[in-house]
């Protein structure tokens, strides 16, 4: 079942904005992670933070965990016309019986027009 | 980062055949692979975890018998949708990690059309 919620769904900026997407999860979680994926293609690893980290950067990114209040936040800064793709959070639970298993959000769909 | 390829990446076929999606991981050993299919505009739905040599594990609702999943290697799962029919026709994506990895790494997916 998928327990990440992310809003907005859809999100539609210009080049040169900052894009900012929210993840909400139910469970105690080991780490959270960010995965890109282009139309019709697989998905790309972007970012990964762990339970006991509060933000992580990577390039144009920036990921925040609040796990007092179950979420996550992307913030893409700058935005090209090549970030146009769908953003997954996925959550990987605590406890040895999870077996590295990750449960993904619905996506939010980002368009950045030139 | 790590490759993982997938075969074939589209394919059609009849209503009551069976498919075969190969998922290979080309530069590690995938000690653990994942299937998910992915219904369009949304979201990836994990369908099973396949440790190598060891029988997979379904998640709640999924057919075994209809989705037949072998690892027989540390490169290679492959996924097999028996008697599939038209509500099957999904984007079928595996992906892979080695060891304690956090990190999964995903092949380009197989889309499937049952006609």
């Amino acid at each position: 079942s998928q327990q990440g919620e992310e809003d907005p769904q859809a999100l539609s900026i210009q080049e040169g904005e900052n894009a900012t997407m929210n993840c909400s999860y139910k469970t105690s979680i080991n780490n959270l992670q960010w995965y890109r994926q282009n139309s019709g293609r697989g998905l790309v690893h972007l970012i990964l933070i762990r339970s006991n980290e509060r933000e992580k950067h990577s390039g144009r990114l920036r990921v925040t965990l609040d796990t007092s209040k179950k979420s996550s936040s992307l913030l893409i800064t700058a935005s090209r016309a090549a970030d146009t793709a769908s953003y997954f959070c996925a959550t990987a639970g605590r406890g040895y019986n999870q077996g590295g298993k990750l449960i993904f959000g619905q996506g939010t769909e980002l368009s950045v027009k030139p | 980062g790590a490759v993982v390829s997938q075969h074939p990446s589209r394919v059609i076929c009849k209503s009551g055949t069976s498919v075969k999606i190969e998922c290979r991981s080309l530069d590690f050993q995938a000690t653990t692979m994942f299937w998910y299919r992915q219904f369009p505009k949304q979201s990836l739905m994990l369908m099973a975890t396949s440790n190598e040599g060891s029988k997979a594990t379904y998640e709640q609702g999924v057919e075994k018998d209809k989705f037949l999943i072998n690892h027989a290697s540390l490169t290679l799962s492959t996924l097999t949708v028996t008697s599939a029919h038209p509500e099957d026709s999904s984007f079928y994506i595996c992906s892979g990690t080695s060891g304690a990895q956090e990190t999964q790494y995903f092949g380009p997916g197989t889309r499937l059309l049952v006609l």
